[in-house]
């Protein structure tokens, strides 16, 4: 059970707005850590998708867009694509004992 | 165009030690070619954090793995280097390298390696 918490799956029709939560606690999100996020297309290598929460690195299309409010962040996409069909993965800091960088569980977007 | 490239064995003994080395490619060397993690994803299950290491020498594990894990680096390679002793079936994932972007907050894995499945068995 990872410290950070996501949806196991959402879905959402070409076109649609989908949206994907990870929910943290005082000791990571909730202590000001930034929140990443990680596409990870079927049989590849997870990719970097918005760093520092709200940051898209080069050739990321701007219909990705990351949040963060409180113990919580959120990862927005629009106009939903076939190719967009993957796992999502938050990543943050951890300061509790020795501290350490955590992942979300992952949440699987199906496009219908 | 960075690439990240894992290697080593596939099929690990119980009990034995895992060995994996990363070698990066291609892209212009920078000084932040000694900035490096490891992560690994299990069959089924999410990514974990294992461990990473930072070009001023400091090395951070998950505290989970810690007694087992041993992350180093060899700069003039541009290589990366992961060992995890006395493995389980536990153990059994793929393993991804990739370079680390440090920052102030919570740092980040800004490339990966394609990843390689070691598998734990006897």
């Amino acid at each position: 059970q990872s410290v950070l918490r996501q949806p196991p799956s959402v879905s959402g029709a070409p076109g649609q707005r989908v949206t994907i939560s990870c929910t943290g606690g005082s000791s990571n999100i909730g202590g000001g850590y930034d929140v990443h996020w990680y596409q990870q297309l079927p049989g590849t290598a997870p990719k970097l998708l918005i760093y520092g929460n709200n940051n898209r690195p080069s050739g990321v299309p701007d219909r990705f867009s990351g949040s963060k409010s409180g113990s919580s962040a959120s990862l927005a996409i629009t106009g939903l694509q076939a190719e967009d069909e993957a796992e999502y993965f938050c990543q943050s800091y951890h300061s509790s004992l020795s501290g350490s960088e955590v992942f979300g569980g992952g949440t699987k977007l199906t496009v219908l | 165009q960075l690439q990240l490239q894992e290697s080593g064995p596939g099929l690990v003994k119980p009990s034995e030690i895992l060995s994996l080395t990363c070698t990066v490619s291609g892209g212009s060397i920078s000084s932040s070619d000694c900035d490096w993690g490891w992560i690994r994803r299990p069959p089924g299950k999410g990514l974990e954090w294992i461990a990473s290491m930072y070009c001023n020498g400091r090395t951070y594990y998950n505290p989970s793995l810690m007694s087992r894990v041993t992350i180093s680096s060899d700069t003039s390679k541009r290589q990366s280097s992961l060992k995890l002793t006395a493995v389980t079936a536990a153990d059994t994932a793929v393993y991804y390298c990739a370079r680390v972007r440090p920052s102030s907050s919570s740092d980040y894995f800004e490339f990966w390696g394609q990843g390689t499945l070691v598998t734990v068995s006897s």
